[in-house]
């Protein structure tokens, strides 16, 4: 049972353009939700994360917004750049398990200059 | 140089054959964690450690063995490799249980 759902599996982009990742999880329990940005050859990094008392989180170019209700969750990238090529992947956890993360299947970015 | 680090990067083994796949924090952290990377799939959490001495198994732990004698090490041994063992390891280490992890930049396994 994949408990954190993520699409698109891949994503093509033209510089200066927005990429939009999706996921959607199952278990009410999550409630920390983490994007990570991994570049070949790289460990997973920490890019932002959210809990579900807000609707939306900021951080430079990086956005994402959360819907508890639907149990969704999405992060946008604004003005994409070709260094933001890299595979994404969303995570969920209970707050109090950092390394039990949930991971979805990674969304490979490229943009294209 | 403080940080994660794994080793070796690369490693070839046959089918049957023992292979550990070392991990080194410099941060004290008191957790760690290896995961396993399979093409197309997000990270799966083998096994983890909240301490010297306390491990406990993850989503996928058949196959493999960890111990952690020492706070900065946390070794992962595949007792007799498989080819579906195949795959992109990483460590990771958090300073609490709620606090984020940091990844090491994996070691990339063949088992033929």
């Amino acid at each position: 049972q994949q408990q954190v759902k993520q699409s698109p599996q891949s994503l093509i982009v033209q510089k200066g353009g927005i990429s939009i990742i999706n996921c959607a999880y199952e278990n009410t329990a999550f409630d920390y939700f983490p994007w990570y940005q991994q570049f070949p050859g790289k460990g997973p990094a920490l890019l932002i994360a959210i809990r579900p008392d807000v609707s939306e989180k900021k951080e430079g170019r990086f956005t994402i917004s959360f819907n508890k209700s639907a149990k969704q969750f999405s992060l946008h990238i604004m003005d994409s750049q070709p260094g933001d090529s890299a595979t994404y992947f969303c995570a969920a956890r209970r707050n109090t398990n950092a390394g039990k993360s949930t991971f979805g299947d990674g969304t490979t970015l490229t943009v294209k200059p | 140089d403080a940080g994660i680090t794994q080793s070796p990067r690369y490693k070839i083994t046959e089918t049957g054959r023992q292979v550990t796949l070392m991990c080194h924090q410099t941060w004290s952290h008191s957790y760690m964690f290896w995961y396993r990377q399979d093409l197309g799939h997000g990270l799966r959490l083998i096994y983890y450690s909240a301490a010297a001495d306390i491990t406990d198994k993850g989503e996928v732990p058949d196959g493999y063995v960890v111990s952690r004698s020492k706070t900065e090490n946390f070794p992962l041994t595949l007792e007799s490799a498989t080819r579906s063992q195949t795959s992109v390891y990483f460590c990771a280490s958090s300073e609490e249980g709620w606090a984020e992890a940091f990844f090491g930049q994996g070691t990339r396994l063949t088992v033929v």
